[in-house]
C-alpha cells in the first residue's frame, strides 16, 4: 500500500535553532518527492522537488535529503525564522501519477 | 499571473443546502486537482482532471459531490445536499503539463457546514 509518513507530527523550537523534519514512504514505482510549506489560512507552496537520483536539494535555509534506498527524506531548516512557522508536507508521486500526501509536521518558532 | 483563483474564499451554509466552489487553474496548466483538508485526514485527493476530462473521482466521498470542468479555465466543485461533515478547506491545484513539474494550489475555499 502506498503510504507518506511524516514525523514528528509537531515541532516547537526557539528562533534561530536548526531543525529536521522526517518523511518516510513506501511508493512503488517512485517518481518524485515534494516538500511543501503551507501558512495558516493559505495553500501549499512547493519548496523543493527531488527526483530518484537526487540526494540534496537546498532552497535557502531549506535543505532536503533522500536517500533511495531506505525510502527516507528529510527537510532541515537553517537558523529558523518566526516566518517558518507552518506545516510542512511532504508529497510522494508514484510512476502512474498517483500522489500521496503526508498529514504534515506542524512546525511551531517561538522567539 | 495571478496563480490559481479559487472563490469563495469562505463559506457557512446551513446542512441541506447545495454548496459550489469555483476554481480558476492557471492558463497553460492541462491538470486540475481538487483537495480536501481536515486536522484528522490531512490533504485527500478528491478528483483530478487532465485536459478538462475526469481522470480519476476515486477520491469523491460519495454521490452528494460532483465536479466539472467545462473549460480550460474554469472548474466546479459541487456538494448537494451539504452536511456537517463536508467541512472542510478545499483547495484546487492545477500542473503543467507533467505532474513532476509541481503543483500550483490555490488560496482554499473554508466551507462549514452548520
Amino acid at each position: 500500500k502506498n503510504q507518506v509518513e511524516q514525523s514528528p507530527q509537531s515541532l516547537i523550537i526557539l528562533e534561530g535553532k536548526n531543525c529536521t523534519l522526517q518523511c518516510n514512504y513506501t511508493v512503488s514505482p517512485f517518481s518524485n518527492l515534494r516538500w511543501y510549506k503551507q501558512d495558516t489560512g493559505r495553500g501549499p507552496v512547493s519548496l523543493t522537488i527531488m527526483t530518484f537520483s537526487e540526494n540534496t536539494k537546498s532552497n535557502g535555509r531549506y535543505t532536503a535529503t533522500l536517500d533511495a534506498d531506505t525510502k527516507q527524506s528529510s527537510l532541515h531548516i537553517t537558523a529558523s525564522q518566526l516566518s517558518d512557522s507552518a506545516s510542512y508536507i511532504c508529497v510522494v508521486s508514484a510512476g502512474d501519477d498517483k500522489i500521496i500526501f503526508g498529514k504534515g509536521t506542524r512546525l511551531h518558532i517561538l522567539p | 499571473d495571478a496563480g490559481v483563483i479559487q472563490s469563495p474564499r469562505h463559506e457557512v451554509t446551513e446542512m441541506g443546502q447545495e454548496v459550489t466552489l469555483r476554481c480558476k487553474p492557471i492558463s497553460g496548466h492541462d491538470y486540475l486537482f481538487w483537495y480536501r483538508q481536515t486536522m484528522m485526514r490531512g490533504l485527500e485527493l478528491l478528483i483530478y482532471f487532465n485536459n478538462n476530462v475526469p481522470i480519476d473521482d476515486s477520491g469523491m466521498p460519495e454521490d452528494r459531490f460532483s465536479a466539472k470542468m467545462p473549460n480550460a479555465s474554469f472548474s466546479t466543485l459541487k456538494i448537494q445536499p451539504s452536511e456537517p461533515r463536508d467541512s472542510a478547506v478545499y483547495f484546487c491545484a492545477s500542473s503543467p503539463r507533467h505532474t513532476s513539474k509541481g503543483y500550483t494550489f490555490g488560496s482554499g475555499t473554508r466551507l462549514t457546514v452548520v
